[in-house]
């Protein structure tokens, strides 16, 4: 069974702090996602992967970085947190290829204080 | 138009009906299709995938009309733990995939 571990699943941080958002997957998928979820917006796309070193911007990506040093691990950083970033962040993996669906981490919900 | 489309509800349903949810969908050139389940305070958990020629597990049916633009997801006889917030999923360009807002649904005793 596909496991996405996300390394926090509370966090709060302070205005101004910078934040790191960890997600490790251990079945060797190629593709890599971060995605936020708030109320009445639904799930949005903040950046992704489709392979180590590489990173692709979502639908939200300002205020976000990401870094994919190795095929397992894809950290999104908050450069400096705000209020707006108060959120529940979500991790998710898939293969390469259509069809492939996505298997999520069970989420870190970020508190920006 | 929205990427992807459904109707929030919350629909109301006894123990027992069938119910029928809809999603439509703007890119005409997308290829890949789900439904996810999410519980409250949970992450999504992939439900089923949508194939052209339509497909079914168990009490679920998932449906694609190419044509129109839109899925739709059968549930027959609604169990309680049915009860939870589904979500229409289409991919983008690429391998990122667009989630609706979701469906809520209440099944009641």
């Amino acid at each position: 069974d596909v496991k996405v571990t996300q390394s926090s699943r509370y966090l709060v941080k302070r205005t101004g702090e910078k934040v790191f958002l960890e997600c490790v997957q251990d079945m060797d998928h190629e593709n890599m996602f971060w995605y936020r979820q708030d109320p009445g917006l639904g799930l949005r796309l903040i950046y992704f992967s489709y392979d180590v070193k590489m990173k692709e911007k979502g639908d939200i990506p300002e205020g976000y970085s990401v870094s994919r040093e190795k095929k397992e691990r894809f950290s999104l950083i908050l450069e400096s947190a705000s209020t707006n970033q108060t959120s529940m962040y979500l991790c998710a993996s898939s293969i390469q290829g259509y069809n492939s669906p996505l298997h999520f981490g069970n989420g870190t919900r970020l508190t920006v204080t | 138009r929205k990427e992807v489309e459904q109707d929030p509800g919350p629909f109301n349903v006894p123990e027992g009906a069938t119910v029928a949810f809809n999603c439509t969908y703007s890119n005409s050139a997308s290829q890949s299709f789900f439904w996810y389940r999410q519980d409250c305070r949970k992450e999504p958990k992939l439900l089923m995938s949508v194939y052209s020629s339509g497909n079914e597990d168990g009490r679920f049916t998932a449906q694609l009309n190419r044509a129109s633009q839109y899925i739709s997801l059968l549930i027959r006889d609604s169990k309680l733990s049915d009860s939870a917030t589904y979500l229409c999923v289409v991919n983008r360009s690429g391998y990122a995939l667009n989630f609706g807002k979701g469906t809520s649904l209440l099944v009641t005793p």
